[in-house]
């Protein structure tokens, strides 16, 4: 079966930190991973997404990046934290074009 | 796209009623579409999905009906309950030569006692 790790759940950084989520999924090769953003009581925006190892699509200019270092690895950084990057952050994993989107639990990020 | 930023609409519906959303979808070459839902503090979990080769799907006391002529899809509970009570995306799975994996805007269900 399919399993998708997220961590940390809960993170809390001053304004101007660095930042890493990181995202590794069980259970398939080769998946489709993508990165989301949630602000309270809004829907889900699609930060980025890759299809395979180093290829990254961006979706929205911002301050944050992603990398695929390895097959089953997603990394979500930014180099310095803004109050606007407050968010949760999900992780989702897509196996071939066009199926069911399997999620992690996600981590909730507070930029003081 | 845009709607991402806007607050979520709210449906509320009382405990036993059944409940339905809508969700409107912009790709008409799109041949698939599924139902999430998202629980508090949670990621979304797949609820239901149809193909256009259909206009209905039943499931445990859910229904979607997809109407293409209009690009229209809902999502039917019946005999809502307090569990109920969550966010519920639609997802159009961009199968047009893109990977891109839109969500739409989310409707928040909230099942009164």
């Amino acid at each position: 079966s399919q399993t998708i790790h997220q961590w940390p759940a809960t993170l809390v950084q001053p304004v101007g930190s660095p930042l890493s989520l990181e995202c590794t999924v069980e259970g398939t090769s080769n998946p489709n991973l993508y990165w989301y953003r949630q602000a309270a009581g809004r829907g889900l925006q699609l930060l980025f997404y890759s299809v395979g190892i180093g290829q990254i699509s961006s979706e929205v200019p911002q301050n944050l990046s992603a990398s695929r270092p390895q097959d089953r690895q997603f990394i979500l950084s930014s180099k310095k934290l803004l109050l606007s990057d407050s968010g949760f952050y999900l992780c989702a994993q897509v196996r071939g074009q066009g199926t069911e989107a399997f999620f992690g639990q996600g981590t909730r990020l507070t930029v003081v | 796209g845009e709607s991402v930023g806007l607050h979520l609409p709210t449906l509320s519906v009382q405990e036993g009623d059944n409940s339905i959303i809508n969700c409107a979808y912009s790709n008409s070459a799109s041949d698939y579409f599924i139902w999430y839902k998202q629980e508090s503090g949670k990621g979304p979990q797949f609820i239901i999905d149809i193909r256009s080769n259909m206009d209905k799907r039943q499931g445990q006391r859910v229904t979607v009906l997809l109407n293409k002529t209009v690009k229209h899809l809902s999502l039917q509970i019946a005999a809502t309950q307090p569990g109920d009570s969550a966010v519920y995306f639609c997802a159009e799975p961009h199968t047009s030569g893109t990977y891109k994996y839109i969500f739409g805007t989310g409707t928040r269900l909230k099942v009164l006692a």
